[in-house]
């Protein structure tokens, strides 16, 4: 069964920095590209970045592009997102969302539960 | 960057109603172009890939239509358990964008 696991979401003051974690089981992990989705409360889904399944394929969305960094550990089944200069727009759920292939074009077929940032002083 | 748009916002039908919703982009994304079905308070689920590949486990109830720039996501019978907000995502080339969504609900 596949399963990713959020966790490092939390309150953090604008400016600030927070890295986000994905465990993810039930699947060969470096057969898979793996993204950040966002979701802002009430409002719809925004793709925030991807990563190939080798890590050599990363994109940004230009809304985070320069403050947030995509990283994957093969040997750990770990993906990553360090984000930093945080913004209150930043605020969301942040999903793990594994895609259907290697490459980065390509759909996601499981999400995980989702980790709550929320950025305010 | 190519965007992503959807119609209706929203639409109300009834049990049994056949659901069309329409989903545009841009510029021609071919036919990489995704569907999901997020319920309410729950984790978006893909129902469509390829713009008319079933996922596993979707009912066949959902279909998938369209090329190029004009998709199309029909429900044939609509059912209580279909409530829920439905979005497109183009995943040709980054920006891997998702359309603004379309609420489904009942009258």
């Amino acid at each position: 069964e596949v399963q990713l696991l959020e966790s490092g979401g939390g309150l953090v003051q604008p400016g600030g920095s927070l890295r986000l974690s994905c465990a993810a089981s039930g699947f060969t992990f470096g057969s898979y590209a793996l993204s950040w989705v966002r979701q802002a409360p009430g409002k719809g889904l925004e793709w925030v970045s991807v990563v190939s399944g080798s890590g050599a394929r990363i994109h940004y969305a230009d809304s985070v592009k320069g403050r947030f960094t995509i990283s994957r550990d093969n040997s750990k089944n770990t993906l990553y997102l360090e984000m930093k200069s945080l913004r209150a727009e930043d605020t969301a759920v942040y999903y793990c969302a594994k895609a259907r292939s290697e490459v980065v074009a390509a759909a996601y077929n499981y999400w995980g539960q989702g980790t709550l940032v929320t950025v305010s002083s | 960057d190519i965007q992503m748009t959807q119609s209706p916002s929203s639409l109300s039908a009834s049990v049994g109603d056949r659901v069309t919703i329409t989903c545009r982009a841009s510029q021609g994304i071919s036919n990489y172009l995704a569907w999901y079905q997020q319920k309410p308070g729950k984790v978006p689920d893909l129902l469509i890939y390829g713009a008319s590949t079933l996922q596993s486990g979707v009912p066949s109830r959902f279909s998938g239509s369209g090329s190029g720039t004009d998709f199309t996501l029909t429900i044939s019978s609509l059912q209580p358990e279909d409530v829920a907000t439905y979005y497109c995502q183009k995943y040709n080339s980054a920006p891997l964008a998702f359309g603004p969504g379309t609420k489904v609900d009942f009258k």
